[in-house]
């Protein structure tokens, strides 16, 4: 199975900070990669798909990129909202696989 | 509006059998794969497998294959996943999603709509 590692694990910023979140594949998956964002108690929500496109209502303060096997997630300004858990998921090869997540706190 | 409604949460016992459903609404069912994932916290979100409602053509993550089976009801537009005999390790939060589709009609294993989740819990 392809590992997806995201670091870092927790991040403490404050509301107009600019975020950076990495995820490393273990093997290429070209472009295949996608961002989701989990609040407590809910599904997942599907926020970049095949590494930098923007799904459809999901605000351009977010935005995706890649370099060979290292996926970055950006957060371009903070906002209240945006304090949750992100994963990143590969879909270049079955079994899809998730990283382990990195939980975006208030400092 | 799409929408996926789970079943809900579920306590069981060791080697039960339990089923629970998935039902889709607001897109044509028969048109989007429907894949499942559980989450616990240990090993965080794992994708389970998928089924084509079309035909119930099914792909299982080899963690999950021989212990869950995928199936589908199009005449409810209604998924289902299940398991003969319940072990304490299947305890987690499973998630049914829809598999996004490209505008040429390719399907992509990324997931765009979610259903609300249901918690499985096993124990004796």
């Amino acid at each position: 199975d392809i590992q997806m590692t995201q670091s870092p694990s927790t991040l403490s910023e404050s509301v107009g900070d600019r975020v950076t979140i990495t995820c490393r594949a273990s093997q290429t998956i070209i472009d295949w990669l996608a961002w989701y964002q989990q609040k407590p108690g809910k599904a997942p929500k599907l926020l970049i798909y095949k590494a930098s496109t923007l799904e459809s209502g999901v605000p351009s303060r977010f935005s995706g990129s890649a370099s060979g096997t290292e996926f970055t997630l950006t957060i371009s300004s903070l906002q209240p909202d945006d304090f949750a858990t992100y994963y990143c998921q590969q879909y270049n090869t079955s079994p899809f696989t998730f990283g382990q997540g990195t939980k975006l706190e208030i400092k | 509006e799409v929408q996926l409604v789970q079943s809900g949460a579920e306590v069981k016992k060791p080697g039960e059998p339990l089923r629970i459903s998935c039902k889709g609404s607001g897109y044509d069912f028969k048109k989007y794969w429907i894949s499942w994932v559980r989450q616990t916290p240990g090993k965080g979100l794992e994708w389970m497998g998928r089924i084509d409602p079309s035909d119930s053509y099914t792909e299982y993550s080899p963690s999950f294959q021989g212990r869950v089976t995928m199936s589908v009801d199009e005449s409810i537009n209604t998924a289902y996943l299940q398991w003969r005999s319940l072990k304490a390790s299947d305890t987690g939060m499973f998630f049914c999603a829809r598999h996004q589709r490209g505008s040429g009609g390719y399907t992509y294993a990324t997931f765009d709509y979610w259903g609300q989740g249901g918690l499985v819990t096993v124990s004796s």
